[in-house]
């Protein structure tokens, strides 16, 4: 298997433009994670999709971020418009069942810089 | 909700020299632990996990760890650290039962092993 695969692993972008960041997970996994890391806050969970449905999206930290999952092998996470303190590294994971106790795979990151 | 503290920020260690990460949670329930591990530039990856049992894990690369339920802990150890250890050390737990499923992960413990 690849593992769960993100897209882009880089993005650079100006104040004020649409940010989309691509998630596929493990094939099989019914769970999806929305992640952010920073040197700050460490490691946040923004939104949580458990059988394409978002299950909790308390983490979101502002109505400039939607992430939607319109089937079982692909999840997007978008920032609309970008701030330069949205800047971090983002991750998508994925667990099999219904992500209870199960373990997490992550994917690589994407790594984004709001100038 | 549950919530993890790991007490370690920065660890400097030389190689050779035993290894002791501390992850205390606080959750009435039971719950499943999880140690990551980060390697620089890297996705999080399992390094060893506990749902019930035997209480002292064993994990990948000679990593171990012990649930002591009466401390609420599940500290990481490693007797003998090498260069390749220098990472970012994460600890997570989930309910097993009930509560929010969502993981919750501590701050990180950053480790830097000397050659």
């Amino acid at each position: 298997d690849a593992g769960v695969i993100q897209s882009p692993r880089h993005e650079v972008t100006e104040m004020g433009q649409e940010v989309t960041l691509r998630c596929k997970p493990i094939s099989g996994h019914n769970s999806l994670f929305w992640y952010r890391q920073t040197m700050m806050r460490g490691l946040e969970l923004l939104i949580y999709f458990n059988n394409n449905v978002p299950i909790d999206d308390s983490g979101m930290p502002e109505d400039r971020f939607s992430a939607k999952m319109p089937n079982a092998s692909f999840s997007t996470l978008k920032i609309q418009p970008s701030e330069p303190r949205d800047s971090a590294v983002y991750f998508c994971a994925s667990s099999a069942g219904n992500g209870i106790g199960e373990t997490q795979y992550f994917g690589p990151g994407t790594r984004l810089l709001v100038l | 909700a549950q919530s993890v503290s790991q007490h370690n920020h920065h660890v400097i260690l030389s190689e050779a020299a035993s290894l002791e990460l501390g992850c205390n949670y606080s959750y009435g329930g039971t719950v499943n632990l999880f140690w990551y591990v980060q390697y620089p530039g890297q996705h999080l990856q399992l390094l060893l996990k506990y749902f019930s049992g035997d209480p002292l894990v064993k994990g990948i690369k000679g990593f171990e760890a012990e649930f002591i339920k009466s401390k609420f802990s599940f500290n990481l150890r490693k007797p003998s650290v090498q260069w390749s250890d220098t990472a970012e050390y994460f600890c997570a737990v989930t309910p097993s039962l009930g509560g929010s499923y969502i993981p919750t992960f501590g701050r990180g413990t950053s480790l830097i092993v000397h050659p």
